[in-house]
């Protein structure tokens, strides 16, 4: 069973553009929702991550979302780029549990 | 400063042969993790060390996969007799943190293929 769904599967966007990929988990014991972002040939390095304490985190032109009550997440990249183009996870993790992953977007940002 | 590094970065070996892959994590880092990552499929948890005590190790998908991380340091994850679905890539993270949640950095990974 998998714990944390992911979607789309891939994603193609306009330079310049809004890049959204979602995420939905079942746990309610999970509070640590990061991103990773892993580019052809090297390990998923670490984006961002938020807690369920609040609902949105921004870092510069990358957002998380956050619904407690649908258990859901979201990544938004704003004016996306060419060197965004990477496969992104989004994972979940309670206090005494590693990280679980998900399947894994693969994002490409067109001129 | 260094990053995690794991060697070596690619092994084929024949079925039924055991192999060893090691992962030496960053400087200090306390816990070390070990994943098994599909080709497009997200990472899938192992087993991980806190220091050299083994906390977890119910990723570890049978008997023939067992690791070690005797000094608290270097880490080995060896698979025995090895079959073609343990195909995939291994990767070792380490982490400053001894919470499992702590933020992993990840290696380059060994890609394993298994003939």
């Amino acid at each position: 069973q998998q714990q944390v769904k992911q979607s789309p599967q891939s994603l193609i966007v306009q330079k310049g553009g809004i890049s959204i990929i979602n995420c939905a988990y079942e746990n309610t014991a999970f509070d640590y929702f990061p991103w990773y972002q892993q580019f052809p040939g090297k390990g998923p390095a670490l984006l961002i991550a938020i807690r369920p304490d609040v609902s949105e985190k921004k870092e510069g032109r990358f957002t998380i979302s956050f619904n407690k009550s649908a258990k859901q997440f979201s990544l938004h990249i704003m004016d996306s780029q060419p060197g965004d183009s990477a496969t992104y996870f989004c994972a979940a993790s309670s206090g005494n549990t590693p990280l679980v992953f998900g399947k894994g977007t693969r994002l490409s940002v067109i001129a | 400063g260094a990053g995690v590094s794991q060697s070596p970065r690619y092994k084929v070996t024949k079925r039924g042969q055991d192999v060893a892959l090691r992962c030496d994590p960053i400087s200090g880092h306390v816990s070390l993790y070990w994943y098994r990552q599909a080709l497009g499929q997200g990472p899938e948890f192992l087993t991980y060390f806190n220091y050299e005590a083994q906390q977890d190790k119910s990723g570890l998908p049978n008997d023939r996969f067992s690791a070690e991380r005797p000094e608290g340091s270097i880490s080995t994850l060896t698979i025995q007799r090895t079959e073609q679905r343990d195909s995939a890539m291994y990767r070792c993270a380490s982490s400053p943190s001894s919470r499992p949640q702590g933020v992993p950095y990840f290696g380059p990974g060994t890609r394993l293929t298994v003939l």
